[in-house]
């Protein structure tokens, strides 16, 4: 059983530029979020899916789309790109729970972004 | 919104010494999780706390939650090498949302 496989694994951008980041869910699992993580710092919440919606987004601007798909595979796509968004994106997947959240998340690999 | 901070930043240890790492909130917590992220990967999860005053161990690794529910900590007994990475606490903020802690930064000199 593959765990969470995202790509690419390494990309290079410059300012002004749009990206589209990829992921696959763990199998049996239908919830997807997005974290960004900067260099030395915890991972950051962008937003999450579900049956092909946005239930929940974190504190980043309109720049930060994503879409889900029927299989559950999900996409980030980030417009008009800043030196600031160089990160590193991890996708997470899990079983839809709660609002007390009791399910684990698996980590994808994640995406070196990096905005020159 | 909803934060929990996590001490110390950094922590370098003898191989065979202890390490602990403590996570703090300023608000009850529904339950807490550990992941640990090696240089240069993603995080693994490594345990859900969710009961008032809960202590869980695996093998040298020890976790609490507080009675308050406000604070978590994570013991590892007789460091190893293998044990280099960084710790992070993370607390619910919702459905599957996580809320990360800053992170421990463990460094395991042999």
């Amino acid at each position: 059983d593959a765990g969470v496989t995202q790509s690419p694994t390494h990309l290079i951008k410059t300012r002004g530029q749009q990206v589209t980041l990829r992921c696959s869910p763990k199998s049996g699992h239908d919830t997807v979020s997005w974290y960004q993580q900067a260099l030395g710092q915890g991972p950051q919440f962008i937003f999450q899916y579900y049956e092909e919606e946005e239930r929940q987004r974190g504190n980043f601007p309109d720049r930060f789309s994503g879409h889900q798909f029927p299989n559950y595979s999900s996409e980030l796509n980030v417009n008009a790109l800043l030196l600031g968004d160089s990160a590193l994106y991890l996708c997470a997947s899990s079983r839809l729970t709660d609002q007390r959240g009791y399910n684990e998340q698996f980590f994808g690999p994640g995406t070196r972004l990096t905005v020159l | 919104g909803q934060q929990v901070m996590q001490i110390p930043q950094y922590q370098h240890v003898q191989e065979g010494e202890d390490f602990t790492t403590y996570c703090n909130s300023s608000t009850t917590l529904s339950n807490i999780q550990w992941y640990k992220q090696r240089p240069g990967g993603h995080p693994v999860f490594l345990i859900q706390l969710v009961k008032s005053g809960e202590v869980k161990k695996q093998k040298r690794l020890t976790f609490q939650f507080g009675e308050a529910k406000k604070n978590s900590s994570l013991h590892i007994t007789a460091t190893q090498t293998t044990d280099v990475g960084t710790y992070f606490c993370a607390a619910s903020g919702g459905y599957n949302k996580l809320i990360f802690g800053a992170g421990t930064r463990l460094a395991v000199h042999p």
